[in-house]
């Protein structure tokens, strides 16, 4: 049974930080990862999905990064500000599961001023 | 291009009623999947449906069924109503993943929640 961790569980820093969260799975066989992002609330938006065949993908100030031998992924965004403060989420799919994506707990972001 | 609609935004019910969550998938998306989110935890999938058929299940009763309509629209239908079942109703869009043909992302609406007293 897949299960996925985040690490922090929450995460409270300056403005103007580069910071790391991290997810870890415990099955290597995915066919991709996704990282999302939530405000209170609120449903889930897309910010980078990575395929299994790739290390990494880049959208601005967010990068993204995947060891899938050693079931690790990390979300690297640069230069926070406090509009990214809200719920940061990493899930993982097989390819035979049509949609079916396992969901870490989440790393609660904070960004002060 | 509308994206995953859901409605209702928000609904009470109480113990031992019964409710029904209704999504409307990504222009060009025929696969929906509901996922349950309980306050401070992440999704956990329910179930996805394909062409109106349920083609998988996570570990849910079976109080928790759907429908998937010709349009590709869908339903969550929740019966004999428990205060566990109180949470944020996601719903999801994707194209039928084939390897190699799409990438098998996922778009979310801004769910039902659901409070039940």
């Amino acid at each position: 049974k897949q299960e996925v961790t985040q690490i922090p569980a929450a995460l409270s820093v300056p403005e103007g930080e580069n910071l790391v969260l991290n997810c870890s799975f415990t099955d290597s066989a995915i066919y991709n990862l996704q990282w999302f992002r939530q405000d209170p609330g609120k449903g889930l938006t897309s910010l980078l999905l990575i395929q299994s065949s790739q290390r990494e993908q880049t959208s601005g100030r967010l990068n993204a990064s995947l060891d899938k031998s050693s079931g690790r992924s990390t979300l690297y965004i640069a230069a926070s500000q406090p509009g990214d403060s809200a719920t940061y989420l990493c899930a993982v799919s097989k390819g035979t599961s049509y949609g079916k994506l396992t969901f870490g707990q989440g790393t609660i972001l904070t960004v002060h001023p | 291009d509308a994206g995953v609609t859901q409605s209702p935004t928000h609904l009470i019910k109480t113990r031992g009623q019964q409710v029904t969550l209704r999504c409307s998938p990504k222009s060009g998306h025929d696969t929906v999947s509901w996922y349950q989110q309980a306050l401070g935890q992440g999704p956990q999938f329910i179930f996805q449906y394909y062409e109106e058929e349920e083609r998988q299940r996570g570990n849910f009763p079976d109080r928790f069924s759907g429908h998937q309509f010709p349009n590709y629209s869908s339903e969550l239908n929740v019966n004999a109503l428990l205060l566990g079942d109180s949470a944020l109703y996601l719903c999801a869009s994707s194209s039928l993943l084939t390897p190699g043909y799409n990438t098998g992302e996922l778009f979310f609406g801004e769910g039902s929640r659901l409070t039940v007293l």
